[in-house]
């Protein structure tokens, strides 16, 4: 089973400001990696897959990168409806595997 | 709009079944994938199962292989999970899914969400 981690476990941001996730595979995944955002008492959102891939309706300040073993979700500037838990997927291995999550609240 | 309702959760003694449904609505049920997704109070998320558009195909987490069993209904836009001999980490909010892919190529990643059933085990 491929083990996914995520760092930090928690980020306080500012409104405004840039925050970095980022999402480690414990073997290469290639690009079978999508990401989710997750409000309290909701379902989760999907935001991007195949690592770097806005999914329908995503705003363009949600980007991600990486490949392999080592991804990256990057919010460009948080909004007030930013603040929530992000959690990492991985797809290319049965069985498919979350990351603990992020959680980014407000600073 | 696409709409998934999940139902069947509920408290149940360890050891014990429960069968989770999941209705879906708003598009071609029979040509996607769905998931099964968990998540224990306070924790992260869970993939549980998946089965493909037809029934034919379908994949296990480790942690419920043997206990459960996912399956669907075409004919009336259902998706079931039975689950047997159940633990008390099993506790958890399970979410039905819609795989993104569509027909024979499931993508393995979900696009739609409902908003979830509990289920508690608990004697």
């Amino acid at each position: 089973e491929i083990v996914m981690t995520q760092s930090p476990a928690s980020l306080s941001v500012s409104p405004g400001e840039r925050a970095t996730l980022s999402c480690r595979a414990s073997q290469s995944v290639s690009s079978d990696l999508a990401w989710y955002q997750q409000k309290p008492g909701q379902a989760p959102r999907l935001l991007i897959y195949g690592a770097s891939t806005r999914a329908t309706g995503i705003p363009a300040r949600f980007s991600g990168s990486g490949s392999g073993t080592e991804f990256t979700l990057t919010i460009s500037s948080l909004q007030s409806e930013d603040f929530a838990v992000y959690s990492c997927q991985q797809y290319n291995n049965w069985p498919l595997t979350f990351g603990p999550g992020t959680k980014v609240d407000i600073k | 709009q696409v709409q998934l309702v999940e139902s069947g959760g509920g408290v149940v003694q360890p050891g014990r079944s429960l069968r989770l449904s999941c209705a879906a609505s708003g598009f071609t049920f029979s040509n996607y994938a769905m998931h099964w997704v968990r998540q224990a109070p306070g924790k992260g998320l869970e993939w549980v199962a998946i089965i493909s558009y037809d029934g034919s195909n379908k994949h296990y987490a480790d942690s419920v292989k043997g206990r459960f069993t996912i399956s669907r209904d075409n004919s009336k836009n259902t998706v079931h999970v039975q689950t047997n001999s159940l633990r008390a980490e099993d506790t958890a909010v399970y979410y039905c899914a819609r795989d993104r892919g569509s027909g024979r190529v499931w993508a393995a990643f979900a696009d739609y969400w409902g908003q979830g059933t509990l289920v508690t085990i608990s004697s």
